[in-house]
């Protein structure tokens, strides 16, 4: 099973883009990254996913390297309300779909 | 509205007592999965579901029960709850149809407070 390490915590101010990494050296060959947004009290929601290089869509970009080691989720020029816990996962296929979300980045918008 | 449902979304209860907490979603999703939320540990898998009557262990199953009878209802069941079963809640669906299992859609949120 495929485990995540991310930063616990990161700080920022309105207006600035940020960048949290991921760390997933054991990632399989076909897994999935994705990235998911919590705001205190609810569920999870889903931000992004990719499979390898770059994808964006219209809240976040993802980048991934090619040896599929790390991922970066980008998001440009962050707001308060950005404020929440990212959670960085890998999809573990061969497990058929047991899922580690682990810690998540808790970021800190600042004014 | 496309939307997974969880009740009771609060729920204070006494060890030992049974429990069920409902989970639905509308989206005629195969996949479903439990998660609990606790201070510092992140989300942890508990049960999974690929499908009807089709179940699994998450990374922390002990003390749950689920079932699938119905494609569209997961409840987790505590049969005999203990207080280090106090957390927070989530369930989950998705569909490998809709791009793969790993976007999920969560359910508000149970809190669960076992005295």
């Amino acid at each position: 099973l495929a485990k995540t390490t991310q930063p616990i915590s990161m700080d920022s101010y309105e207006g600035q883009e940020v960048n949290i990494t991921c760390s997933h050296n054991n990632i399989a060959t076909n897994d999935y990254i994705t990235w998911y947004q919590q705001f205190p009290s609810q569920g999870p929601r889903f931000i992004i996913q990719g499979y390898k290089t770059k994808v964006t869509n219209e809240v976040a970009s993802l980048f991934i390297p090619a040896d599929r080691k790390s991922s970066t989720l980008s998001l440009p020029r962050v707001s308060l309300s950005d404020t929440a816990v990212y959670y960085c996962l890998v999809g573990d296929r061969g497990n058929f779909n047991k899922f580690y979300f682990g810690s998540g980045t808790k970021l800190n918008v600042k004014p | 509205e496309a939307q997974v449902t969880q009740n009771p979304r609060y729920l204070i209860t006494v060890t030992g007592k049974k429990l069920t907490v409902t989970c639905s979603q509308n989206m005629n999703h195969e996949y479903m999965s439990w998660y609990r939320q606790d201070p510092g540990l992140g989300l942890r898998q508990i049960y999974y579901s690929m499908n009807v009557e089709v179940t699994d262990k998450g990374d922390v199953p002990e003390g749950y029960k689920v079932s699938r009878k119905e494609k569209r209802n997961f409840p987790l069941i505590l049969e005999s709850p203990s207080p280090n079963q106090t957390s927070l809640y989530f369930c989950a669906s998705s569909s490998p149809w809709e791009g793969s299992t790993d976007t999920q859609y969560f359910g508000p949120g149970t809190r669960l407070t076992v005295l």
